[in-house]
């Protein structure tokens, strides 16, 4: 069974522009979160999906980020325009049930 | 709401030594907790995880952990350290189908 991964494995762009980070779930699995650890802070949740919907997005830090789930398979989170306090690791994870399965992340740096 | 301590950012163990991972949490719902490990350039992997069966549960790479209730405690253990353990460590909580809270993270030295 193929794992959770995460496209692309290192972006780096300047303030001001848009990035789109993609994950694929593990097949079957109805749950899809994203987090994100910014440098020096701890993993921090941003947002879930149950399939399409979004079941929980308190930790979206603001209407800069936008994230989609198409079809309950594969989600993108977009960032416009990125700020400096964007960069980090971004990483996706995956469940059927509680035990969550992670990507190894994205790498965001903005510049 | 649910929160987790990880004591120490750093923890340095000689080869062959024990190693043990602190962590406190505090949880307002019978917690699920869990311990996951990041090696250099990798992604997060579950080492362990407690769901409310035994108190103790035994995880990958000789790694182990106590649930303690009375002390709100679920450290990480492994008798002998080895040098391919060095990598950061993360204790989290979370309830039942629900988004995992971190703790800061302790990064683990392994010392020849």
């Amino acid at each position: 069974e193929a794992g959770v991964t995460q496209f692309p494995s290192h972006s780096v762009i300047e303030k001001g522009q848009t990035v789109t980070l993609r994950c694929d779930p593990i097949s079957g699995h109805d749950n899809l979160y994203w987090y994100r650890r910014v440098m020096g802070k701890e993993i921090k949740f941003l947002l879930h999906f149950v399939k399409e919907s979004k079941q929980d997005e308190s930790g979206m830090p603001n209407n800069r980020f936008l994230a989609e789930r198409t079809g309950g398979t594969y989600s993108t989170l977009k960032v416009q325009p990125a700020e400096l306090e964007d960069s980090g690791v971004y990483f996706c994870a995956s469940s059927r049930k509680y035990e969550q399965y992670f990507g190894p992340g994205t790498r965001l740096t903005v510049t | 709401a649910q929160s987790v301590t990880q004591l120490g950012s750093h923890v340095s163990v000689s080869e062959g030594a024990l190693v043990l991972l602190r962590c406190n949490y505090s949880s307002s719902v019978p917690p699920y907790l869990f311990w996951y490990v990041q090696y250099p350039n990798q992604g997060l992997q579950l080492l362990l995880k407690y769901t409310s069966a035994a108190t103790l549960v035994k995880g990958i790479n000789g790694f182990e952990a106590e649930f303690k209730k009375s002390e709100t405690s679920f450290h990480l253990t492994k008798p002998s350290a080895h040098m391919s353990d060095a990598a950061e460590y993360f204790c989290a909580v979370s309830a039942r189908d629900d988004k995992i809270i971190f703790g800061k993270g302790t990064r683990l030295h392994i010392l020849p």
